[in-house]
């Protein structure tokens, strides 16, 4: 069963910069893996942050930026607010129609 | 406005068959644009995808669930369903339902991301 592996929790100061990482066991990740972010708070469905690497949602601050760091994608969060406090899952295309996400990071900004 | 509202019973047996309903508005399910998936979260774990039901009608199931596991649509009333067979404890979950967007690479289609979720329904499975 694929794993797709991400850091469990981080903590950030207010205004401080945080980058979350995302990968799987068996190699690099590219665009190729359509990777897109989630963010959930405790009792609400997931929103859609990123999408296809780095594409931001509607509505989405631009604090929020996605990238390919290295042979992960990361998720990255200049300037954390508050309201930034959340549980970020990353998803990728693995082929033959099948997503997998990953255990998820839960932020906290305090 | 998309809106997707996940419906079903909240508890089920070990051993019996889960069955949910997802009700779209705003968007035509047939209308071909997008598809339509069921996604679960277990509380304190991650996300995991169930399955995704295309327009034309057929399915695409998580590996490890596959056996178990049926979407159907019902497109007169614009709704499609989860079953998910012989639950045990560890099926107990917040089952989500989500429209997906799709993009098109020669002939394959590719899901990209969830775009709406429905607001999540919670499913207990104990006796």
């Amino acid at each position: 069963q694929t794993v797709v592996t991400q850091e469990p929790s981080f903590s950030v100061s207010p205004g401080e910069t945080v980058t979350l990482t995302c990968g799987w066991g068996s190699g690099s990740i590219s665009t190729s893996y359509f990777p897109s972010w989630y963010q959930q708070t405790p009792g609400q469905a997931p929103r859609t942050l990123i999408y296809n690497t780095n594409i931001r949602s509607s509505g989405v601050p631009d604090r929020f930026s996605g990238s390919i760091l290295g042979n992960k994608v990361a998720l990255t969060i200049t300037g954390a607010q508050a309201e930034d406090e959340s549980y970020y899952s990353c998803m990728l295309y693995m082929g033959n129609g099948v997503v997998v996400f990953g255990g998820g990071t839960k932020v906290t900004v305090l | 406005q998309v809106q997707l509202q996940e419906s079903g019973p909240g508890l089920v047996k070990p051993s019996q068959t889960l069955s949910l309903t997802c009700t779209v508005s705003g968007d035509s399910i047939s209308s071909g644009s997008y598809h339509w998936s069921w996604i679960r979260q277990p509380a304190g774990k991650g996300l995991e995808w169930i399955g995704r039901l295309y327009t034309n009608g057929s399915t695409k199931y998580n590996p490890s669930l596959k056996s178990r596991v049926t979407i159907s649509v019902d497109t007169s009333k614009n709704q499609f369903s989860l079953k998910l067979s012989s639950v045990a404890a560890a099926d107990t979950a917040v089952y989500y339902c989500a429209r997906v967007v799709t993009l098109v690479r020669g002939v394959i289609i590719i899901p990209s991301y969830f775009d709406y979720w429905g607001q999540g329904t919670l499913v207990t499975v104990s006796s």
